[in-house]
C-alpha cells in the first residue's frame, strides 16, 4: 500500500523558518515526481511545489517562490519542504502528494496524498 | 494563470438523486483536468484524471466530461458517503491550479 506521512508542522513566528518532511513507502520513490499542495483553514487547495522523480527538477506557486525549496532524498525515500520568511497566509495544512504515474510527464496528477501536517505562522 | 471556475458553489441534494457539477477554465486546457473529493478532516482524493478516466477504485457512480474549456463530474446517484466537497485541477501549464471547490451537502 502507497502511503505518505508528512512531518515537521508546528507554530512558528512570522519571519521564521520550518522544514518539512514527507516520508514515503509502498512504491518506488526515485521513479516519481512529489509535490506539495496546502490547504489555509477553511479555504480550498493551493499547488506549492513540484519536483522531478531525479529532483533535478522544479517549480514553484508564485507566492511561495524565493522562500520556500523543495527537495527529495531518494535514499531515504523522504520529500522536503523547506520554508523560509513565513508569513501568516502561509499557515495552512501542507500535503505531499504522489505523482499518479511515473516518467518524464511528471508533475501529472495527485494520487495519493498525504494525511497533511498543520503549519501555523503567528506574531 | 489559468483561473478554474466551479460552479454551484453549493449544491443541495438527497441521496439517489443525480449530482451535476461544471468546472469551467480562463482558457482552453485540452483534457488536462482532474477532478478530487475532500471529505472534513481528511486529505483529497483522486477521482478522475484526463477529464474522463476515473482513477483506481473509484466507482462507476462517478463520470467526467469535458474537453477544452467546459468540464463536468457526474455522480449519477449520489450515495451517503458521496456528501463532500470537490475540487477540480488543472495542469495544461507549469503552473498548476484548482478551482474554488463544490460543495455537495444533504437537503
Amino acid at each position: 500500500e502507497v502511503q505518505l506521512l508528512e512531518s515537521g508542522g508546528g507554530l512558528v513566528q512570522r519571519g521564521g523558518s520550518l522544514r518539512l518532511s514527507c516520508a514515503g513507502s509502498g512504491f518506488t520513490f526515485s521513479s516519481y515526481g512529489m509535490s506539495w499542495v496546502r490547504q489555509a483553514p477553511g479555504k480550498g487547495l493551493e499547488w506549492v511545489s513540484a519536483v522531478s522523480d531525479s529532483g533535478g527538477s522544479t517549480n514553484y506557486a508564485d507566492s511561495v517562490k524565493g522562500r520556500f525549496t523543495i527537495s527529495r532524498d531518494n535514499s531515504k525515500n523522504t520529500l522536503y519542504l523547506q520554508m523560509n520568511s513565513l508569513r501568516d497566509e502561509d499557515t495552512a495544512v501542507y500535503y505531499c502528494a504522489k505523482d499518479l504515474w511515473s516518467g518524464e510527464d511528471w508533475r501529472n496528477w495527485f494520487d495519493p496524498w498525504g494525511q497533511g501536517t498543520l503549519v501555523t505562522v503567528s506574531s | 494563470e489559468i483561473v478554474l471556475t466551479q460552479s454551484p458553489a453549493t449544491l443541495s441534494l438527497s441521496p439517489g438523486e443525480r449530482a451535476t457539477l461544471s468546472c469551467r477554465a480562463s482558457q482552453s486546457i485540452s483534457s488536462y483536468l482532474a477532478w478530487y473529493q475532500q471529505k472534513p478532516g481528511q486529505a483529497p482524493r483522486l477521482l478522475i484524471y484526463d477529464a474522463s478516466n476515473r482513477a483506481t477504485g473509484i466507482p462507476a457512480r462517478f463520470s467526467g466530461s469535458g474537453f477544452g474549456t467546459d468540464f463536468t463530474l457526474t455522480i449519477s446517484s449520489l450515495e451517503p458517503e458521496d456528501f463532500a466537497v470537490y475540487y477540480c485541477q488543472q495542469r495544461r501549464n507549469w503552473l498548476i491550479t484548482f478551482g474554488g471547490g463544490t460543495k455537495v451537502e444533504i437537503k
